[in-house]
């Protein structure tokens, strides 16, 4: 079954510079979060999209943006990098419109940012 | 606001023996899903077990079940017969009952299941 896609698997970057990552949701799946796990940490929240549509915001730093285009792929920019932002970054895809309270989150990889 | 503890850093086990990792909560929520979840080494993450708060029954997938306490706000998991390939970060994890809600983490117990 196809899974989560999540590009690129390693990142590395310079302090002050910027990053894309991309997440590919499961085909049909229309609701995308990311998720940020620095070393040693639980996973934290982002943000969160459904039908293109920002549907939830956790401490993601204003340096971040994202957003979920019409073919429900998510893009995360994060700009000024800093040390600090090196972390395991997953993306999770669920089907949002399953008619249904739970729609479990399925978690990609995740894009390893290495901030030097 | 929900949090997750879990209170065991670090566990070791030998392999065939059974072993529960704890975890407490904290909502105000009456309905809301619990989880378990692995991270072994290659930090995949993948859902062990899933819980509904709405429901009594305590969960079971083959070797692993939980004991959920809804009134006491515990949710321990236990592994049966462990494997080696059960050596892995646990998280204990909280979503409440709404579409498309976040999940909230606890900080994890790393368990080594030794030969």
């Amino acid at each position: 079954a196809a899974g989560v896609i999540q590009s690129p698997r390693h990142l590395i970057k310079e302090k002050r510079e910027t990053a894309t990552l991309k997440c590919y949701p499961i085909p049909r799946h229309d609701t995308v979060y990311w998720y940020q796990q620095g070393p040693g940490q639980d996973p934290q929240f982002l943000i969160s999209f459904y039908e293109k549509m920002q549907s939830d915001k956790g401490s993601i730093p204003d340096r971040f943006s994202a957003q979920q285009f019409s073919d429900y792929h998510s893009e995360l920019n994060m700009s000024s990098l800093e040390l600090g932002d090196s972390a395991l970054y997953f993306c999770a895809s669920s089907l949002g419109t399953s008619g249904g309270p739970y729609n479990e989150q399925f978690f990609g990889p995740g894009t390893r940012l290495t901030v030097l | 606001a929900q949090t997750v503890t879990q209170s065991q850093p670090e566990m070791s086990v030998q392999e065939a023996e059974t072993v529960t990792l704890s975890c407490t909560y904290d909502t105000s929520e009456s309905n809301y899903y619990l989880f378990w979840y692995k991270q072994p080494p290659s930090r995949q993450m993948i859902l062990v077990i899933r819980q509904e708060a709405y429901k009594q029954q305590n969960a079971t997938e083959n070797r692993f079940s939980v004991n959920f306490q809804k009134a006491a706000k515990s949710f321990s998991l236990k592994i049966s017969d462990s494997q080696l390939g059960d050596t892995a970060m646990y998280f204990c994890a909280f979503m409440k009952f709404a579409r498309d809600d976040k999940i909230i983490f606890g900080k994890g117990t790393r368990l080594h299941i030794l030969p």
